[in-house]
């Protein structure tokens, strides 16, 4: 059974860093891209980041560019987001995602986490 | 970046009635489209991709057709667990965009 356990959502002040892990079992997830995604309170999903299967290759939103760093642990299944300069507007609930297939890093997202809050307030 | 239109926002059905929502992008996806369903306090699930493909574990009532610019997600008869939240999604360019949405509500 596939399972994705995110973690480390907390309440930060703006200006302020937090590192979001994404803990995986039950597939073999050094083969699949992984990839986050963020719902706003009330709001929509909002794409956030993809990382490829071996680390090599990340992509990210333009509204995190620069701020916000994916990456991999394939030896333990963890996926991570590394979150720097947090704004009011990055408080979400951060969901963790597979993609379906081992071939596109561009993909749809067949399993999800269960989500962490991120408040970003003073 | 490619945007996707959902209609309507809010739609009102009862159970046994046939449920029918659009997701138009702003420019061709080909058939890079999936539909997500999310209830209330739990991550989204994928039931439809590519189009027309129903992911695994989802009922035969759901489905998908369109291509291009146009698209629908079909309920045949509305079951109670159906009553929730429907996205599109496109994987045809970076970033990967998501409609905002269709509230589907019991009548």
């Amino acid at each position: 059974e596939v399972q994705l356990l995110a973690s480390g959502g907390d309440l930060v002040q703006p200006g302020g860093s937090l590192r979001l892990s994404c803990a995986a079992s039950g597939f073999i997830f050094s083969s699949y891209a992984m990839n986050w995604v963020r719902q706003a309170p009330g709001k929509g999903l909002e794409w956030v980041s993809t990382i490829g299967n071996t680390g090599a290759s990340t992509y990210y939103a333009d509204s995190v560019k620069g701020r916000f760093t994916i990456s991999r642990d394939n030896s333990k299944n963890t996926v991570f987001l590394q979150m720097t300069s947090l704004r009011d507007e990055d408080t979400a609930v951060y969901y963790c995602a597979k993609s379906i297939t081992t071939i596109n890093w561009r993909d749809y997202f067949d399993y999800w986490g269960q989500g962490t809050l991120v408040t970003v307030s003073s | 970046e490619i945007v996707l239109t959902q209609s309507p926002a809010t739609l009102s059905l009862s159970p046994g009635e046939r449920a029918t929502l659009s997701c138009r992008a702003s420019q061709s996806v080909s058939s890079y489209l999936a539909w997500y369903q999310q209830k209330s306090g739990q991550a989204p699930r994928l039931l439809i991709y590519d189009a027309s493909n129903r992911a695994t574990g989802i009922p035969a009532r759901f489905s998908g057709s369109g291509s291009g610019t146009d698209f629908t997600l079909t309920i045949s008869s509305l079951e109670p667990e159906d009553f929730a939240v429907y996205f599109c999604q496109q994987r045809t360019n970076w970033p990967i965009t998501f409609g905002q949405g269709t509230r589907l509500e019991i009548k």
